[in-house]
């Protein structure tokens, strides 16, 4: 089967910082994604990880350890646009296998 | 670039009837386009992947002759929900990708409400 699992939801601080885990068990395995979804609208990418090691793009920031299924993404400077959902996706082929996601509340 | 549209961006309708919801990569042509559904508080759920040309290729436990996908061109795949129900009410993302590209990365619609009353 594929599990994609993630943090339900989580609070934080403005201009703190938090890093949201993802660990994913699938049968195939193409590159992981994050993006970015507010309420209502369509997911945004944020970055994409397909070798080990962090990609830094300003203030996100993205990890991968494929021997250990695992990924995080690392948000600072956290303000308060920065609430909204974020969800890992794990590329299976040309599939996108999406996570239970993670809404992330910033507060002042 | 690679933008992509969806109409409508919302919906209401009597059950029992269809709805054709519309997707359209605006600046490229896209090989494959996905159909995915969202209930609230959720994930995304991969519902379809279709390819220019050819029959979609249906997730397991989604009914393909409830919602039938076309794919008559490079630009364009519809997602006709047939005779809905209230349980289909739903918010109904497509994304396309083009072939080839670094990362086969997807690029999302805005997505379409849909509510079955």
């Amino acid at each position: 089967g594929q599990n994609i699992d993630q943090p339900t939801e989580m609070t934080a601080t403005e201009g703190a910082i938090v890093q949201i885990n993802c660990t994913y068990q699938t049968s195939g395995f193409n590159g992981l994604f994050w993006y970015q979804q507010h309420a209502g609208e369509a997911p945004t990418f944020l970055s994409y990880n397909v070798l080990d090691g962090l990609e830094e793009k300003g203030r996100f920031s993205s990890f991968l350890s494929r021997s250990k299924g695992y990924s995080y993404l690392l948000l600072k400077e956290l303000q308060m646009k920065d609430s909204a959902s974020y969800l890992c996706a794990v590329k299976n082929t040309d599939k996108l296998i999406f996570g239970t996601g993670t809404r992330l509340q910033v507060f002042p | 670039g690679a933008v992509v549209s969806q109409h409508p961006s919302w919906v209401i309708c009597k059950s029992g009837t269809s709805v054709k919801i519309e997707c359209r990569s605006l600046d490229f042509q896209a090989t494959t386009m996905f159909w995915y559904r969202q209930f609230p508080k959720q994930s995304l759920m991969l519902m379809a992947t279709s390819n220019e040309g050819s029959k979609a290729t249906y997730e397991q436990g989604v009914e393909k002759d409830k919602f039938l996908i076309n794919h008559a061109s490079l630009t364009l795949s519809t997602l006709t929900v047939t005779s809905a129900h209230p349980e289909d009410s739903s918010f109904y993302i497509c994304s396309a990708s083009i072939a080839g590209g670094p990362k086969n990365e997807q690029f999302f619609g805005p997505g379409t409400r849909l509510t079955v009353l």
